[in-house]
């Protein structure tokens, strides 16, 4: 389940499931949507991009849905697997161009075996 | 490719002193860098955007002269805490982005400070 309170997000699942992690962002001219993993002590890891002209793009395993006209954004993950265990981040580019990265309060994924 | 060091890791340092972060762009040459700070169960938070021989654009309310940038090369940034105190101690994450990065920022695998 999904808790959310003084801590990070939690979303937690068995080995093997699919897992669903939301995001909502602010700004309606933001061009540019990244998905970062970060494991603990570690730096911000790329997953999977998706821009504003596009509502889904699929990876290994992974896929980001883009809902623009409620500014939502997921990252859907096949097949759960413990080494997916992590606190997940939604970036978008605001406004057009290259320009800064805002980054999401971040969900913490856990999985269990 | 597309590889961010940073140097040190881990550093710990007393009240008052001066510490200086690395963040190299080992493969490719990194227009611009950005300097994040990360407190623990939290998000990233932009402090500053700087470009390779200009001087550091800063997020509204960190202070420029307490983190000092300094983007000298294309493939070399620092950030210096000076006089550092113990609310200062935090992760400290760089990113780089190079001409053909498109919007994509490569990350460095981040700095833990410890001030005492």
């Amino acid at each position: 389940g999904e808790s959310v309170g003084l801590h990070l997000p939690t979303l937690s699942v068995q080995e093997g499931d699919n897992s669903i992690i939301n995001c909502a962002y602010s700004n309606s001219a933001s061009d540019y949507f990244i998905w970062y993993k970060q494991e603990s002590g570690k730096g911000p890891q790329f997953i999977i991009d998706i821009r504003s002209n596009m509502d889904k793009r699929q990876g290994q395993r992974v896929t980001v849905l883009l809902n623009k006209t409620v500014k939502h954004l997921s990252l859907q993950i096949a097949a759960t697997q413990p080494g997916d265990s992590a606190v997940y981040f939604c970036a978008e580019n605001r406004g057009s161009g290259y320009s800064t990265l805002t980054f999401g309060k971040g969900t913490m994924l856990l999985v269990s075996p | 490719g597309a590889v961010v060091s940073q140097h040190p890791s881990r550093v710990i340092c007393k009240s008052g002193t001066s510490v200086k972060i690395e963040c190299r762009s080992l493969d490719f040459q990194a227009t611009t860098m950005f300097w994040y700070r990360q407190f623990p169960k939290k998000s990233l938070m932009l402090m500053a955007t700087s470009n390779e021989g200009s001087k550091a654009t800063y997020e509204q309310g960190v202070e420029k002269d307490k983190f000092l940038i300094n983007h000298a090369s294309l493939t070399l940034s620092t950030l210096t805490v000076t006089s550092a105190h113990p609310e200062d101690s935090s992760f400290y994450i760089c990113s780089a982005r190079g001409v053909a990065s498109g919007y994509e920022q490569y990350f460095g695998p981040g700095t833990r400070l410890t001030v005492t």
